[in-house]
Parts: structure tokens; sequence; C-alpha cells
């Protein structure tokens, strides 16, 4: 079963403006973390904000901002103020325990490509 | 600069070839990770490192071997038993108890095969 959920394959936004980036996400971990991840044309993967399932507020990290709706299993992705630069592969992941040792892995969506038109 | 090197950025293989990306973190993190990103996918979980002789499968870990015969190295090995290897190849690594255990990521690998 899916549990990272984008159903956004492309969005358009004019430069300067605000734009959302859908996630929903599917855990019954009462315990959970979600990110967002940029991927530029150069593929490497930028960390842009991080939201704990038990953070009070919406966390937010510059222009970048996380509408969490808890119990609507969502934790969308808001750009203020779009420039060129944001044009980028964006990508939702949730945090996963492995089986051995205590780590994690990311489970990621299938992405979103953001377009800022000038 | 602390950060994570994969080479060589670009990749080409025939058929039946093994061939081994590298890896390198100078950022003194534990755990290690390789994904592998195809076309208008997210990226999926080959294998993983949480110490220095030890590694464990992630999803996808068929055709795949690696080692971690040091803290800052974590090589993966493409073998001939992996059927459709062309994909971008991401490594990244994570500190244990850091405030969000996000995950670094380096520039990644394209392999094609010919």
């Amino acid at each position: 079963a899916q549990k990272i959920t984008q159903t956004q394959p492309g969005m358009f936004v004019q430069e300067k403006e605000a734009v959302t980036l859908d996630c929903t996400y599917d855990t019954s971990d009462p315990s959970y973390g979600l990110f967002w991840y940029k991927q530029p044309s150069s593929g490497e993967m930028i960390f842009l904000i991080y939201q704990g399932s038990y953070d009070q507020q919406n966390a937010t990290e510059g222009r970048y901002s996380l509408n969490f709706q808890k119990a609507r299993k969502s934790a969308n992705l808001v750009i203020s103020a779009s420039q060129l630069g944001d044009s980028a592969m964006y990508f939702c992941a949730m945090r996963e325990p492995l089986t051995q040792g205590g780590s994690e892995k990311l489970v990621f969506g299938k992405g979103t490509k953001l377009t800022v038109n000038p | 600069d602390g950060g994570i090197t994969q080479s060589p950025k670009y990749l080409f293989r025939k058929e039946g070839q093994n061939v081994t990306l590298s890896c390198e973190q100078n950022l003194n993190h534990d755990a290690m990770y390789w994904y592998r990103q195809d076309p208008g996918q997210g990226l999926r979980l080959i294998y993983y490192s949480q110490i220095v002789n030890d590694f464990q499968k992630g999803d996808i870990a068929e055709g795949y071997s690696v080692s971690r015969e040091k803290k800052e190295s974590f090589p993966l090995t493409v073998t001939s038993a992996q059927k459709n290897p062309t994909a971008f190849y991401l490594c990244a690594s994570s500190i244990k108890d850091s405030v969000y255990n996000e995950q670094f990521f380096g520039p990644g690998t394209r392999l094609t095969v010919l």
C-alpha cells in the first residue's frame, strides 16, 4: 500500500506568488516524521523542512511552511513568494523504522514537478 | 567543507558487467544508505548500514552488493544479476539522535546500461 501520496504530477506558479504542494500519508504509528525534499535538475536531494507528529505548531523554514493536518493525514508544503530557482521536483517523505538496529529509512512519494514562470 | 561525494557522475555499463559506484562522506555520520530513483518515481532503498562492517538489505537489494569497511565509505556494486540497472543512484547519510534524523544526500550517479 502506498504510504505517501502526491497527487499533483506537475504544478505551475507565477513568480512571486505562493503555491501549495499536496502530500497525504498513511501510517498507524503514533510517532512519525514527515520531510520535504527539493530535487533540482542536477539531481541532488535538498532537505527543506520537517514536521514531527507531536509538534504542536506547523513547521516553517524561511519561505517554506508545512500545513500539517493530522486528522486528515496531510502535510502540504507551502512555498511563499516563488522564485525562478524554485523550479524543481519536490518530494514528500516519511520516516519508517528499519527492522534492525533502530535506524530509519525514508519512504518517498512520486514527487511533484514545480515550474515557476516569470 | 563537509558533505557527501559520489563518483562517477555518469556511468555506462555493458550488459553482463559488474560496476561499482563510490560514495564517500566526511560528515562523521554513522548511518549510510543507497537509494535508486527511476523516472517519475520516488526513491527506493537498496541497502543501508548503521555501523562499520555491518549492512542490511533494503526493499530492492536483489542484484546489488555493498561493503562498509570504513565509516566514510559505502560503495555499491551493481552486479550482472540486476536485470534493469539503468537508473539514478543516490547515496545518503544520517547521524543518530539528531533533531530530525534527516538524511543528507550526495549528487548522485546516473547509470546507463548499453
